[in-house]
């Protein structure tokens, strides 16, 4: 059962355009929120985090949307480049109980940014 | 990436082969996690170990064993491979000291089971 819901699958933009990368979560214990960024040859490394205490976070060019009502936060990369290229992955994790220590991740976004 | 190693990078075997992918890390963290990737499927949990006398159950371990040598050392088997579990495997880490664990993963082994 996933318990992290990711889409787009795959995502082709110009560059200059807005990348919009959606996910949605069903454990309400889930207490943060990270983004991980994967380029073809290589592991996933974080590339920006967001708590639910905060509806909004914003490092660069990447921002995050929260909104904890629904269930739902969003990676917004604006200015996209074409080294954005890359695959996107949403994840949760929680405190306490069977998501401590441990990140559930999305199914994954392939990213294309043509220049 | 240097600071997690996986060996072999790539891998390619037959069905009811025995297989062992190996992980070591340099970064000094406690836990250390096996996932598998899919296309379309995202990054699923296989083992994870908090410390080194310490081994748990991730979503996906039917077909999996692990081995937690040393605190710098996380080995995954496949005690008899078959063709479904042609996959990307990656090793990572984290620092138990931290409540919300950033995960350093390493590079990751491509396995083709045939």
């Amino acid at each position: 059962q996933q318990q992290v819901k990711q889409s787009p699958q795959s995502l082709i933009v110009q560059k200059g355009g807005i990348s919009i990368i959606n996910c949605a979560y069903e454990n309400t214990a889930f207490d943060y929120f990270p983004w991980y960024q994967q380029f073809p040859g290589k592991g996933p490394a974080l590339l920006i985090a967001i708590r639910p205490d905060v509806s909004e976070k914003k490092e660069g060019r990447f921002t995050i949307s929260f909104n904890k009502s629904a269930k739902q936060f969003s990676l917004h990369i604006m200015d996209s480049q074409p080294g954005d290229s890359a695959t996107y992955f949403c994840a949760a994790s929680g405190a306490g109980g069977t998501s401590y220590g441990k990140l559930t991740f999305g199914q994954g976004t392939i990213l294309t940014v043509h220049p | 990436d240097a600071d997690v190693t996986q060996t072999p990078r790539n891998r390619i075997t037959k069905t009811g082969k025995r297989i062992m992918l190996e992980c070591s890390q340099t970064k000094g963290h406690d836990r250390m996690y096996w996932y598998r990737q899919d296309p379309g499927l995202g990054l699923r949990l296989i083992y994870y170990s908090f410390d080194v006398k310490d081994i748990n159950k991730g979503e996906i371990s039917d077909g999996y064993s692990v081995s937690r040598q040393a605190q710098a050392k996380f080995s995954l088997s496949l005690e008899s491979a078959i063709p479904n579990q042609t996959a990307l495997y990656f090793c990572a880490t984290s620092d138990a000291g931290t409540r919300h664990n950033e995960q350093f993963f390493g590079p990751g082994t491509r396995l083709t089971v045939l």
